[in-house]
């Protein structure tokens, strides 16, 4: 089945540490992504990449890195840094970044103790 | 970039009510227009899209939206809601490179 698949779904982690996130897609997409979803905002988007080896700032970067090594892959870092990172995480893909059609995964739940 | 506002948090429908989901973006010029539903338990998905021509367009399981440019609205509409229709929708607006999301609307149909 193609499809994207975000690991891992839950995850604790103690303030000060860095945590990373998985997104593996087999649709062969150019472009993906990484929202964040919080209750009565929405998604924002956190970081995006149109191509291996580039990728840009969304709208709310700050504390977060990611890279883009493989096609298929896509890790977000969430790191020390991001004051607030207890969230529901979204990874997703598209064809092209034209479109605005995106597939998105199943998400990966952080809480921060 | 866009504001996409979404007009309710919480929609509660008995089965066979019609549902209306309001939805409005900050400004105009080319622009592709999206909800997208997330039932309980599953991936967040594409109901319905516009990008060009009729203004009244269909999505799956008979949901359908309408763009009104001189408004900058995009609601979406169905006739008759199913206990299966419970879920969270967004409305999401693309210009340029960027897909902006409104906050959700929680849709709970009750049998």
């Amino acid at each position: 089945d193609g499809g994207i698949t975000q690991s891992p779904k839950y995850l604790f982690r103690k303030e000060g540490q860095n945590v990373t996130l998985s997104c593996e897609q087999n649709l062969n997409h150019d472009a993906m992504y990484w929202y964040r979803q919080d209750p009565g905002q929405g998604l924002r988007l956190i970081y995006y990449s149109q191509i291996v080896n580039d990728f840009q700032k969304g709208d709310i970067a700050e504390g977060y890195s990611v890279s883009r090594e493989k096609k298929e892959s896509f890790p977000l870092t969430v790191t020390s840094a991001q004051k607030n990172p207890t969230a529901f995480y979204l990874c997703a893909s598209s064809i092209g970044q034209g479109t605005g059609e995106l597939f998105f995964g199943e998400g990966s739940r952080l809480t921060v103790l | 970039a866009q504001s996409v506002s979404q007009h309710n948090h919480h929609v509660i429908l008995s089965e066979a009510a019609s549902l209306e989901l309001g939805c409005n973006y900050s400004y105009g010029g080319t622009v592709n227009l999206f909800w997208y539903v997330q039932y309980p338990g599953q991936h967040l998905q594409l109901l319905l899209k516009y990008f060009s021509g009729d203004p009244l367009v269909k999505g799956i399981k008979g949901f359908e939206a309408e763009f009104i440019k001189s408004k900058f609205s995009f609601n979406l509409r169905k006739p008759s809601v199913q206990w299966s229709d419970t879920a969270e929708y967004f409305c999401a607006v693309k210009d340029d490179y960027k897909l902006s999301f409104g906050a959700g609307t929680t849709v709970t149909v009750r049998a």
